[in-house]
């Protein structure tokens, strides 16, 4: 059965530095997500793609974050200086079909949990 | 701001009984997801609703759309202790990609 997958597993980093989170969607998914959730608190939207461009973002996302599609199966998470407060699992989701439409089901990845030190 | 608030936060049962978990927001939904979240894994979708007043039922768990969109429900019956972990609902608002979640209900099923 098709599935998200997501590198690395865990990441640890120092606060400052740079780090990309990877991502390979379902194959045939239009739709890609970001999502954090802190330990123990809600699953956070952080940013829809579509067509090569940003769809929706959420003030979480400010311009610390950026988005690609380097490839025709990666979607990355770039973080460009880490804060200790960034770190969180990173889920990553995919979906067939946009909001609106009757089957619009997200499927995500195991996640990504990310250490900032 | 749209809020989907579930409840129970925390439920620990034996098996065998049954449970109800509720969703519920004052705002109407285009569509509703229950996902459940294994500790250090993803969520991992279990149903959407669509219509209002739908029912789906996947073998002893059923959920329910509220008629009006704005809250839903899952049950289940003679749970076992692989039901054991965190159910999350998510609401779709009409024309944006953002699901809406809820904090999800922790539930613990001891044998």
């Amino acid at each position: 059965e098709p599935e998200v997958t997501q590198t690395p597993s865990h990441q640890v980093t120092q606060m400052g530095q740079e780090v990309i989170l990877r991502c390979v969607p379902i194959s045939n998914h239009l739709y890609f997500y970001w999502y954090r959730q802190i330990l123990g608190q809600k699953v956070e939207f952080l940013v829809s793609f579509y067509n090569n461009e940003i769809s929706e973002k959420s003030e979480i996302f400010d311009d610390q974050f950026s988005v690609e599609r380097p490839d025709g199966s990666n979607f990355t998470l770039k973080i460009r200086s880490t804060k200790l407060e960034d770190s969180a699992m990173y889920f990553c989701a995919s979906s067939e079909y946009g909001a609106g439409a009757s089957s619009y089901e997200q499927y995500f990845g195991p996640g990504t949990r990310l250490t900032v030190t | 701001t749209q809020l989907l608030e579930q409840s129970p936060q925390f439920l620990s049962i034996q098996e065998g009984e049954n449970l109800t978990v509720y969703c519920n927001s004052s705002s109407v939904f285009s569509s509703l997801q229950w996902y459940r979240q294994e500790p250090g894994e993803g969520p991992v979708l279990l149903v959407t609703v669509v219509t209002g007043g739908e029912v789906k039922k996947l073998k002893r768990l059923t959920f329910q759309f509220g008629d009006a969109r704005k809250d839903s429900s899952l049950h289940i019956t003679a749970a076992q202790t692989g039901d054991t972990g965190l159910y999350l609902c998510a609401g779709e608002r009409d024309s944006n990609y953002q699901l809406i979640w809820g904090a999800g209900t922790k539930l613990i099923i001891k044998p």
